[in-house]
This record gives structure tokens, C-alpha cells and sequence, in this order.
């Protein structure tokens, strides 16, 4: 068990131009999620999957924001046309499909929008 | 939208005291977990307390849940520098789609001065 691994730790981008992480979930977890954590605030929640189907979706993804899970393992997000108001630590997280939700968190990726 | 909402905001103790911590959410729970954040990093999870639980020990972690009063609170008993961190309540909130998505609120910052 390697743990959730998030990649890149930190990016820098100009404003309008795209983005992508990654999320390496623990194996054996169906379950992925995608939080966007800004400073002095808890995680809020974007998006989530069950294997490579995305169930839920929040409000706060807009349609700049893409996440993908092709083969139910490793997850992408998508952020096109970057904007200022993105910058924030985008969190991935993990979990059994069975039982109580008890998500394990990457350390995420760090977006900074100049 | 946040579910659960952590009192104080902010924390600062001395070594070797007792810290307290509050969350109080709005809708119904199966269960509410907690999660200890160092600053920059990801989140890991600390302890989690099922709905028909009201006191729940991990080590020098107490926490207790009242859902008539859809209240928690984490003890941190003779606390330590290095429990310096933001501590955030996350409970189960059913989505859209009907998934269940742990939702955390914006957390309790703790010092502990050495």
C-alpha cells in the first residue's frame, strides 16, 4: 500500500492556459474522489467515481473542468483556460467500495494561476 | 456546500493542555469522521464515529457525537507541538446522483506552543 499519489506536487501556470493533474488511487479502492481545497477552507467537493464511471458531479466544476478515470485505476482533472480563481490545492482521495466511506487523501497538487 | 461546521476557528494552547474542538452539522449522518491536516499537505484520517456511537478512543483522541443535537467535538488530551494543525469534521452527505460524498467543514486551526 503506496498510498493516494498526486501529480504534480506544485504547478505554476499563465492564465488561459490548460492544466492536468493526475491521481494514483490505492489499489484495490473503486471509489475516487476530487476536492478543491482553498486557503483557510475545508476541502469542497468537485467530482467522484465508482470505477471509471463519474456519478456526481458539484456545481463548483464548471465546464472548464474535466476529470476522466479511462480504466477505473488512475484519475486526470482538467482545468482549460485557466483562471486566477483556480488557483487552490486540488486534493484526490480514495476508497473501498464496501462498507463506511473512509477516504485516504494524496497530498495534492497545488495550483497557482499568475 | 459545507455540512459541518468546526468551532473555534482558531486554537492556541500550551503544551500538555487538553484541546477541544466543536463540529455541528445540519442534516442526518450514518457517520462523522475527523481528519488532521499539517499546513501544505494532504489530509489524514484520524478517527471516525458511526451514527449509533457517542464516544469513540484512539490513543490521546476523544470524540464524542450527539445527533440530537448533530454535534461532535475532538478531545486531544496533553497535547503536543508537533498537534499543531487544522482539524476538519467530515460527514456523509448524499449527493445529486444519490452517492454519498464525505463533506468537511472549514476546520479548526490548532496551535500548541512548546
Amino acid at each position: 500500500d503506496t498510498g493516494v499519489s498526486q501529480n504534480p506536487r506544485h504547478k505554476i501556470t499563465k492564465r488561459g492556459q490548460n492544466v492536468t493533474f493526475r491521481c494514483d488511487p490505492i489499489s484495490e479502492h473503486n471509489r475516487l474522489y476530487w476536492y478543491r481545497q482553498t486557503l483557510g477552507q475545508g476541502p469542497e467537493f468537485l467530482t467522484y467515481f465508482q470505477n471509471e464511471a463519474q456519478l456526481e458531479k458539484s456545481r463548483l466544476l464548471s465546464d472548464r473542468f474535466s476529470a476522466e478515470r479511462p480504466k477505473g485505476s488512475f484519475s486526470t482533472l482538467e482545468i482549460q483556460r485557466t483562471e486566477q480563481g483556480d488557483s487552490a490545492m486540488y486534493l484526490c482521495a480514495s476508497s473501498r467500495g464496501q462498507g463506511v466511506l473512509k477516504p485516504f487523501f494524496g497530498q495534492g497538487t497545488r495550483l497557482t494561476v499568475v | 456546500s459545507q455540512q459541518g461546521e468546526e468551532d473555534p476557528q482558531a486554537l492556541s494552547i500550551q503544551e500538555g493542555e487538553n484541546a477541544t474542538m466543536n463540529c455541528s452539522y445540519k442534516t442526518s449522518i450514518n457517520n462523522l469522521q475527523w481528519y488532521r491536516q499539517n499546513s501544505g499537505r494532504g489530509l489524514v484520517h484520524l478517527i471516525l464515529i458511526r451514527s449509533n456511537e457517542r464516544e469513540k478512543h484512539s490513543g490521546r483522541l476523544r470524540v464524542t457525537l450527539d445527533t440530537s443535537k448533530k454535534s461532535s467535538s475532538l478531545l486531544i488530551t496533553a497535547s503536543r507541538a508537533a498537534d499543531t494543525a487544522s482539524y476538519f469534521c467530515a460527514t456523509d452527505e448524499s449527493a445529486s446522483g444519490g452517492s454519498y460524498i464525505p463533506t468537511f467543514g472549514r476546520g479548526t486551526s490548532l496551535i500548541v506552543h512548546p
